[in-house]
């Protein structure tokens, strides 16, 4: 069974630029959330769906900050215009609906480099 | 939710059994006590969580004492693949939002 995916791995941009990241949860994990880690921080929970509807979303920094998922199945996190600040590791993970276990899925994360 | 304490770092030997103690002095009754571990560029994978007493599966062992104010996460045996860092987290995992900690750093040495 595949993991949680990302992509990209790594993205480079200049201050001002926008950037999209992907996320594909496990097979039939209602449950997706994002979290990020920037330049030296701990890891910081952004938001939370249930299929495609936002669960929580009280992490998110500020409105520079879009994230979608569309028919409840891969998620988006816009970042636009991106900031300095924004540089940092972007990590996806998934849970299964009724399961509220403490127990996530990471995928390996998004590095994004912003210049 | 309630903040935890745990070494920044430990040094172990390959062969040794690593103990990592976390404390959360104000955990609350419906908090359980969950550890992850973390890889260089990998994202965190769930190890161990227990309640109370003791919990033991293939990975770590995870002690807890009857006040539950400290927890004890068990490597036995380290091998240098077992480099990472080890968080400690507590929670009642309503909606499943885990607050991650500095973790401690495990080096294994040859």
């Amino acid at each position: 069974e595949a993991g949680v995916t990302q992509f990209p791995s790594h993205s480079v941009i200049e201050k001002g630029q926008t950037v999209t990241l992907r996320c594909d949860p496990i097979s039939g994990h209602d449950n997706l959330y994002w979290y990020r880690r920037v330049m030296g921080k701990e890891i910081k929970f952004l938001l939370h769906f249930v299929k495609e509807s936002k669960q929580d979303e009280s992490g998110m920094p500020n409105n520079r900050f879009l994230a979608e998922r569309t028919g409840g199945t891969y998620s988006t996190l816009k970042v636009q215009p991106a900031e300095l600040e924004d540089s940092g590791v972007y990590f996806c993970a998934s849970s299964h609906r009724e399961e509220n276990t403490g127990e996530l899925f990471f995928g390996e994360g998004s590095r994004l480099t912003v210049l | 939710l309630a903040k935890t304490t745990q070494p920044i770092s430990m040094d172990s030997y390959e062969g040794q059994e690593v103990n990592i103690t976390c404390s959360h002095n104000n955990i609350a009754t419906n908090d359980y006590i969950t550890w992850y571990q973390q890889f260089p560029s990998q994202g965190p994978r769930f190890i161990i969580q227990g309640y109370k007493t003791k919990v033991t599966n293939e990975v770590a062992s995870l002690f807890i004492p009857a006040d539950r104010k400290s927890s004890t996460l068990s490597l036995p045996r380290v091998s240098l693949s077992d480099t990472a860092v080890y968080y400690c987290l507590v929670g009642d995992w309503v909606g499943n939002k885990l607050t991650f900690g500095g973790g401690t750093r495990v080096l294994v040495k040859p």
